[in-house]
């Protein structure tokens, strides 16, 4: 049974415009949430995180947005670019154990 | 530091045959994790382990896979005797704690066995 879910198993994104990336969850008892981005042949490298005390984290131009009630947590890319094009994988934690990850989104963003 | 690393970044071996991956985590990172990435399940988690002790294995497909933690630099995870199904791209990640903390990947390892 999948605890993190991304629905979304691809999308396209034209250059300049927004991404948004989602992910839902099952287990209430999360507490940290992460989105990693992974190139072909490469390891899922870090990209931002969100505490389950927050709502909202920024960096740059990535923005996580995290809703509680509803489980479910997103990524925004503003605006995105073509070296954006990359898989995103959402992940969650519960206090100390180890991150659950999604099954990942495929972003293609086309100049 | 270098990161994560880990050896061979490709395997190709026979049905069978014994097969072992390497892991050197980040120095000073407590907490060794091996994930392994397919299509049909994603990044799934096989074994953790928290100060080179194994904390929970639950997730090891099966009793043909095995991994130990000698030292703090050192992992490996056997798959022995290997299938073809266990083909898949193979992660070690490493980190500060088990939890609530980002870990960091290495390159990963893909295995395929014919």
């Amino acid at each position: 049974d999948q605890q993190v879910k991304q629905n979304s198993p691809s999308l396209s994104v034209q250059e300049g415009r927004i991404s948004i990336l989602n992910c839902d969850y099952t287990n209430s008892m999360f507490d940290y949430f992460l989105w990693y981005k992974k190139y072909p042949a490469e390891g899922p490298t870090f990209l931002i995180s969100i505490s389950s005390i927050k709502d909202k984290n920024e960096d740059g131009r990535f923005t996580v947005f995290l809703n509680k009630s509803a489980k479910h947590l997103s990524l925004h890319i503003v605006p995105s670019q073509p070296g954006d094009s990359a898989v995103y994988f959402c992940a969650a934690s519960e206090g100390n154990t180890p991150l659950v990850f999604g099954k990942g989104t495929r972003l293609s963003v086309i100049a | 530091d270098a990161g994560v690393i880990q050896s061979p970044r490709h395997e190709v071996t026979e049905m069978g045959q014994e097969v072992t991956l390497r892991c050197k985590p980040i120095s000073g990172h407590n907490s060794l994790f091996w994930y392994r990435q397919t299509m049909m399940r994603g990044l799934e988690l096989l074994i953790y382990f928290n100060n080179n002790v194994p904390i929970d294995d639950s997730g090891m497909p099966e009793d043909r896979f095995s991994a130990k933690m000698p030292n703090a630099s050192f992992s490996t995870l056997k798959i022995q005797p290997s299938e073809p199904r266990d083909s898949a791209v193979y992660f070690c990640a490493s980190s500060l704690s088990q939890g609530n903390t980002e870990a960091f990947f290495g390159q990963g390892t893909r295995l395929t066995v014919v």
